[in-house]
């Protein structure tokens, strides 16, 4: 029982590159988030989707995009990596009568 | 403007006493309430919710008050024990919540033998 499977769970970039962060359901849940948490901050949401095709910005979008081709699927891309999006990634997924269930992390670190 | 404060970043309880972690929200339109517990290295897991209709939920050691009137809300874990020792976020949603939780700080709580 998987439940939702994030890869990689550790990488590490160099400043300027780019790097494609997935996120697996097998809850057949309609909705997928990404958010990031940073030390004192909590987690923000980065990109969310309501259903399959369909992406929307959250509270810190800037500098990511996401594509959901899949509804098991969402990916989270950073096309040129700064120092400031080192942070811990979480891709949860929920459907309209169940809670958000979260993945194990996502730590990636931008030298 | 944080829309859900945990005003506590951290919280020592003995063993077997009662541990309240308290959170507060600003925004009028959440109508669904969650926490989560959050151990290093690992993803948050579901806890226990209520729904602004409510104004108490409880699941075996752990209860949730919800007081609307004063926009604030509290978990307890009676009797705390050691295992209880991790990261609780206090969440919260409007309208469904399709469009995602919005999570305070967090409240790092440490049960001592």
């Amino acid at each position: 029982n998987a439940g939702v499977t994030q890869t990689p769970k550790f990488r590490v970039l160099k400043t300027g590159q780019s790097m494609t962060l997935l996120c697996a359901q097998d809850m057949n849940h309609e909705y997928m988030y990404w958010y990031r948490q940073d030390p004192g901050m909590g987690l923000r949401l980065i990109h969310y989707s309501v259903g399959e095709g369909t992406t929307a910005k959250g509270e810190v979008p800037d500098g990511y995009n996401v594509s959901r081709l899949k509804k098991q699927n969402f990916l989270l891309g950073l096309e040129s990596a700064a120092p400031s999006q080192t942070s811990v990634y979480f891709c949860a997924s929920s459907s309209v009568d169940t809670e958000a269930f979260f993945g194990q992390g996502t730590r990636l670190t931008v030298v | 403007d944080q829309q859900v404060k945990q005003n506590s970043p951290s919280l020592s309880v003995q063993e077997g006493r009662i541990s309240i972690l308290n959170c507060d929200y600003t925004n009028s339109m959440f109508d669904y309430f969650l926490w989560y517990k959050k151990y290093p290295a690992e993803g948050p897991t579901f806890l226990i919710s209520i729904s602004s209709i409510k104004d108490k939920n409880e699941d075996g050691r752990f209860t949730v008050f919800l007081n609307k009137s004063a926009k604030h809300l509290s978990l307890h874990i009676v009797p705390s024990q050691p295992g209880d020792s991790a990261v609780y976020f206090c969440a919260a949603y409007s309208g469904g919540g399709a469009d995602g939780l919005t999570f305070g700080k967090g409240t790092h709580l440490i049960i001592q033998p």
